[in-house]
């Protein structure tokens, strides 16, 4: 089955560790996102990828960062510098031409 | 600037029929999507709107006017499995790339 995984589902860390989150797609998309989310608010854009090798800062990108070295894969990591890191981490791709994106099941992030 | 507004909460009656309104500003308007998202889980994909008018897909329909920058999501014979969080994105221009703007949904509760 075609899909968005990612892993895992929920992931604790102490604070001051960085944490890498995995999104694998076997749709053959040219783009791929992440987003977070807070209860309360809307999905905020981290960082977007419409190609391999190539990957833009969105609106929330400080304390993150990503790489997009296959067309399959667009891990995010979380460094310590991101102040308030505990939310709910969404990945999406889409073909790039096309409106609709896709989203992955999410992967629950606690930092104590 | 870019805004998406969108009730907290509603809540219906299993059968009957619910209308979810959405209203935005945007620059570069390119087309409006409406989301369910159910606890803990991925967004997943309900409608797509860039014309003005009226789209139905079997119990879920999707209003877009343009000019007024308003949208709504009609369900109808609203089952307890609707019950979850529907969520208006629209997609715009910003930034030098088309991305998407979330509001921060709308949770339905059903009952019998």
């Amino acid at each position: 089955d075609g899909g968005i995984t990612q892993s895992p589902k929920y992931l604790f860390r102490k604070e001051g560790q960085n944490v890498t989150l995995s999104c694998e797609q076997n749709l053959n998309h040219d783009a791929m996102y992440w987003y977070r989310q807070d209860p309360g608010q809307g999905l905020r854009l981290i960082y977007y990828s419409q190609i391999v090798n190539d990957f833009q800062k969105g609106d929330i990108a400080e304390g993150y960062s990503v790489s997009r070295e296959k067309k399959e894969s667009f891990p995010l990591t979380v460094t310590s510098a991101q102040k308030n890191p505990t939310a709910f981490y969404l990945c999406a791709s889409s073909t790039g031409t096309g409106p609709e994106q896709y989203f992955g099941p999410g992967t629950r992030l606690t930092v104590t | 600037g870019q805004n998406i507004d969108q009730p907290t909460e509603m809540t219906a009656t299993e059968g009957a029929i619910v209308q979810i309104n959405c209203t935005y500003q945007t620059s570069g308007f390119n087309g409006l999507f409406w989301y369910q998202q159910h606890a803990g889980e991925a967004p997943t994909f309900l409608s797509y709107n860039v014309l003005d008018g009226l789209e139905e897909k079997g119990r879920f329909s999707s209003f877009l006017s343009r000019s007024k920058g308003y949208s709504y999501l009609l369900l109808k014979e609203l089952q307890m499995k609707d019950s979850a969080s529907y969520l208006c994105a629209v997609r715009g221009f910003s930034g030098g790339y088309n991305k998407l703007i979330f509001g921060a949904g709308t949770r339905l509760a059903v009952h019998p």
